[in-house]
């Protein structure tokens, strides 16, 4: 079946400009993450939503970065004023449920922001 | 000092080779342990799991954990050149260790598999 798709799968932007990165989430999937990866580093986490309630946002960088999934489908990563620290592939993740099997997050294929 | 550590490597083995991967943590709170696969512009892919202490095995593959050393290891036998990837060690505390439903992850080891 489908899996976890993310777009656009690159986008380059000035510094300063605002992003916008969508996920869609495999359908039914209840819990949504978005993992931030910078060059060379493993995934870290931002932000977790079980269904449209974003439950943490813990990991978030600064109040520049905003998420948001309004009818616990789709989510928008949303990053105002990039800066070039903000160069990384967003990785966004969801699963069904994270009690009982916690580790079972189905991640997509990421989008690479380049800021320039 | 971060949460988990993980040598980046890279790795280089040829083909047919056992492979010797590994992670160190520091939070006892980690009870699931997890080994992802990422291909290069892809996204991780579980390759398994285990929950507390102990051996699992699946094909070629063996994780190991001994949480008294807090070290976690993940075994390939007879290594093939598809199994070129970065291969990334993650944990996610217990119900009761609060947040588990965060990865939290090594750096990845790169492993290239030369035919």
């Amino acid at each position: 079946g489908a899996g976890v798709s993310q777009s656009p799968r690159y986008k380059v932007a000035k510094r300063g400009q605002d992003v916008a990165l969508r996920c869609d989430p495999i359908s039914g999937h209840v819990s949504l993450f978005w993992y931030q990866q910078a060059l060379g580093q493993g995934p870290e986490f931002l932000t977790y939503f079980q269904n449209e309630a974003q439950l943490d946002k813990s990991g978030l960088p600064s109040d520049r970065f905003f998420a948001e999934r309004p009818e616990g489908s789709v989510s928008t990563l949303k990053i105002q004023r990039t800066q070039q620290e903000d160069s990384a592939v967003y990785l966004c993740a969801s699963s069904l449920e994270v009690s009982g099997r916690p580790y079972e997050q189905y991640f997509g294929p990421g989008t690479r922001l380049t800021v320039t | 000092q971060k949460e988990v550590e993980q040598d980046p490597g890279p790795l280089s083995v040829p083909e047919g080779a056992i492979v010797s991967l590994n992670c160190t943590y520091s939070n006892s709170a980690f009870q699931y342990f997890m080994w992802y696969r990422q291909y290069s512009r892809k996204g991780p892919e579980l390759l398994m799991y285990t929950y507390s202490s102990g051996n699992k095995e699946d094909g070629r593959f063996t994780a190991q954990v001994d949480k008294s050393s807090k070290y976690i290891s993940l075994f390939i036998r007879d290594s093939q050149p598809s199994d070129s990837a970065t291969y990334l060690c993650a944990m996610i505390p217990g119900y009761s260790g609060g947040s588990n439903y965060k990865l939290t992850f090594g750096k990845g080891t790169l492993l290239t598999v030369n035919p």
